[in-house]
């Protein structure tokens, strides 16, 4: 099956450091990309949907300058979490779906925490 | 943003039993997908199921959905101690890139 990766799966920073959260689509084109945000035991938000080539389109109460998200290449988006906060500390997934396709692949997870 | 609700929120049963999780969402959709996602981890697609069908079986799980009362079913049979996960319904919103609209997801819990 479709594979996506992400990296890093964990990372610790200090506050007002800046972060970024890769995930790669191995065994397809994704044209598009989308990031979640996942609180403990709840479902998961939709923070940002992206095409490839294409700025992201943030879910509403979702700062674009906070979460930077690009998506230079069919197999490459990234997610830079600036200046972080440890109200940033999240579990963050992406998922990456293929053109015309329904169905969503998803990444591991980058479980980020922010000190 | 979150559509579907699932019941129930936790299920726990003993191995071998099976398990079933509801859906109920609130607008039209083309289909219904299942996921599944271990503690800490992605989320695994199980299954999809268009709008026009009615029961869709995949090894030991089947799904259901009634368009009429926007709801759909999930039924592990024969539960085993590594299905103890959260389970998630998710629709599509209808738009150009398949965007998702997701439950607030099932935890089961297996009991060897």
């Amino acid at each position: 099956g479709a594979v996506v990766s992400q990296h890093p799966s964990r990372v610790i920073c200090k506050s007002g450091t800046s972060v970024k959260i890769e995930c790669r689509s191995l065994d397809f084109q994704a044209t598009t990309m989308f990031w979640y945000r996942q609180f403990p035991k709840k479902s998961l938000m939709l923070m940002a949907t992206s095409n490839e080539g294409s700025k992201a389109t943030y879910e509403q109460g979702v700062e674009k300058d906070k979460f930077l998200i690009n998506h230079a290449s069919l197999t490459l988006s990234t997610l830079t979490v600036t200046s972080a906060h440890p109200e940033d500390s999240s579990f963050y997934i992406c998922s990456a779906r293929a053109r015309a396709q329904e169905t969503q692949y998803f990444g591991p997870g980058t479980r980020l925490l922010v000190l | 943003s979150q559509q579907g609700e699932e019941d129930p929120q936790a299920l726990s049963i003993q191995e071998g039993e099976n398990a079933t999780m509801n859906c109920s969402y609130k607008t039209s959709i083309n289909n219904l997908q299942w996921y599944r996602q271990n503690s800490g981890r992605g989320l695994v697609h199980l299954i999809l199921i268009r709008s026009n069908e009615r029961e869709k079986h995949s090894g030991r799980l089947r799904v259901t959905l009634d368009t009429s009362k926007k709801s759909s079913s999930l039924l592990i049979t024969a539960s085993r101690a590594a299905d103890t996960a959260s389970y998630f319904c998710a629709t599509d919103a209808g738009d150009s890139n398949y965007q998702l609209i997701w439950g607030a997801g099932t935890k089961l819990i297996i009991k060897p």
